[in-house]
């Protein structure tokens, strides 16, 4: 049973440019958790989504920051013209259900924004 | 809001060292607290999870413990290894209104553990 599988690993953009990063879940888990981690930060809370539904984005950027979980495929954080500040490890976490449950974290992307 | 602290941010200790590594958090209407061991380049890795309920959890040389009433947790590592050394990380989870738990996580800083053979 493959972990949570999240790519690229290394994610180099310049400013201005679209950043795409892929989550896929453990097998059986239909709940998406991505988080945020700044540099010398702890990880922050983004965006909770279920298939085809976002839960809660309340920690998400208002403007170039979306996501998404569709039915087929991965869930997808897309963060449009990016500035340098958007350089950081973006993890993505999931479980089978909400509650009190493990979460089970991916690799992590590290976006690098020049 | 909740604000979880770790503490120290880094420690170095020598082989077969005992440790102790400290989280505290401001909001003690939490559901359970998880401590993660996160790895350079790694993803992190779930060791402990405690419920508000419980006050320790146990895993081979591992032992977390949780004052919930006091905003205090422990995670206490016996004869430390060179493969212990990581970042470990402290994460609780509110409760929800519903009286489950809120599905989000909150994060400390970190405390970087090196193990010197």
């Amino acid at each position: 049973n493959a972990g949570v599988m999240q790519n690229p690993r290394h994610l180099v953009r310049r400013r201005g440019q679209e950043a795409r990063l892929r989550c896929s879940p453990m097998k059986g888990h239909s709940h998406v958790y991505w988080y945020r981690q700044l540099p010398e930060e702890g990880l922050k809370f983004m965006v909770y989504l279920q298939k085809e539904n976002i839960i809660d984005e309340s920690g998400m950027p208002k403007e170039r920051f979306s996501a998404e979980f569709p039915k087929e495929g991965p869930s997808i954080l897309r963060i449009q013209q990016v500035v340098r500040g958007d350089s950081a490890a973006y993890f993505c976490a999931s479980s089978p259900r909400t509650g009190s449950e493990k979460l089970f974290f991916g690799s992590g992307t590290q976006l690098s924004v020049l | 809001k909740q604000e979880v602290t770790q503490i120290p941010a880094a420690l170095s200790v020598p082989e077969g060292e005992n440790l102790v590594l400290n989280c505290s958090f401001t909001d003690s209407a939490i559901y359970n607290l998880q401590w993660f061991r996160q790895d350079p380049g790694k993803g992190l890795t779930s060791l402990l999870l405690i419920q508000s309920s419980q006050r320790e959890q146990t895993s081979g040389r591992l032992n977390a413990s949780l004052d919930k009433s006091s905003g205090r947790s422990t995670l206490y590592i016996a004869a430390s290894q060179p493969g212990d050394s990581a970042t470990y990380l402290c994460a609780v989870r509110a409760e929800a209104y519903s009286g489950a738990g809120s599905y989000q996580l909150t994060f400390g800083k970190g405390t970087k553990l090196s193990v010197i053979p």
